[in-house]
């Protein structure tokens, strides 16, 4: 079974581009997930989806961060317009269903490592 | 204060010692705790659950007090192949909090012949 997958597994931008992630999760895994690792720092959640809906994007830095999931299947993450903080590794993860006082194991992709100069 | 804390590195020890990492995490409504174990620039990885009753993988013990909130991870007869990242991580307190983790900032293990 293939794992997570991100692309691309490098970039790098100058100040003031674009960029845009992509996560394939697990197949048929339900939730995804995206956290940031910066340098120095522990890696931090930004947000989760079910399916195709945003279940909880309370640690999305701020608007400069767009993340879909049309379709429920690979997500996308737009950081528009890029800052030298942004920089770090940006890590998808994916698990199956939760259900009730049951915590399913994440699954992480290799990450994309992103720097902005 | 950070949610989830965790002994500072790196701990460098020779092969066959056993090495002890110790973890704290600040909500007493957390519901789940892993070890999670992380090689250089790679993601990381589930290396086990921590239940309050303890838990034992082979050369690897977890043990859990809730009262304390206090995480440990044993590794005994230590192999270089254990070099890596060790993360302590704990969950959301609510099911309906969609299980996102929370991570340590992890400790380096390196391991010498």
């Amino acid at each position: 079974e293939a794992g997570v997958t991100q692309f691309p597994s490098h970039s790098v931008i100058e100040k003031g581009q674009t960029v845009t992630l992509r996560c394939d999760p697990i197949s048929g895994h339900d939730n995804l997930y995206w956290y940031r690792r910066v340098m120095g720092k522990e890696i931090k959640f930004l947000l989760h989806f079910v399916k195709e809906s945003k279940q909880d994007e309370s640690g999305m830095p701020n608007n400069r961060f767009l993340a879909e999931r049309t379709g429920g299947t690979y997500s996308t993450l737009k950081v528009q317009p890029a800052e030298l903080e942004d920089s770090g590794v940006y890590f998808c993860a994916s698990s199956q269903d939760l259900r009730q006082g049951i915590q399913e194991t994440q699954y992480f992709g290799p990450g994309t490592r992103l720097l902005v100069l | 204060r950070k949610e989830v804390e965790q002994d500072p590195g790196p701990f460098n020890v020779p092969e066959g010692a056993t090495v002890a990492f110790n973890c704290t995490y600040s909500n007493s409504a957390s519901q789940s705790f892993f070890w999670y174990r992380q090689d250089c620039r790679k993601e990381p990885k589930l290396l086990m659950s921590v239940y309050s009753s303890g838990n034992e993988d082979g050369r690897f013990t977890a043990q859990l007090n809730r009262a304390s909130q206090y995480i440990s991870l044993l590794i005994r007869d230590s192999k270089l192949s254990d070099s890596a990242t060790y993360l302590c991580v704990v969950t959301g307190t609510l099911y309906n909090q969609g299980g996102k983790l929370i991570f340590g900032q992890g400790t380096e293990l390196s391991v010498k012949p």
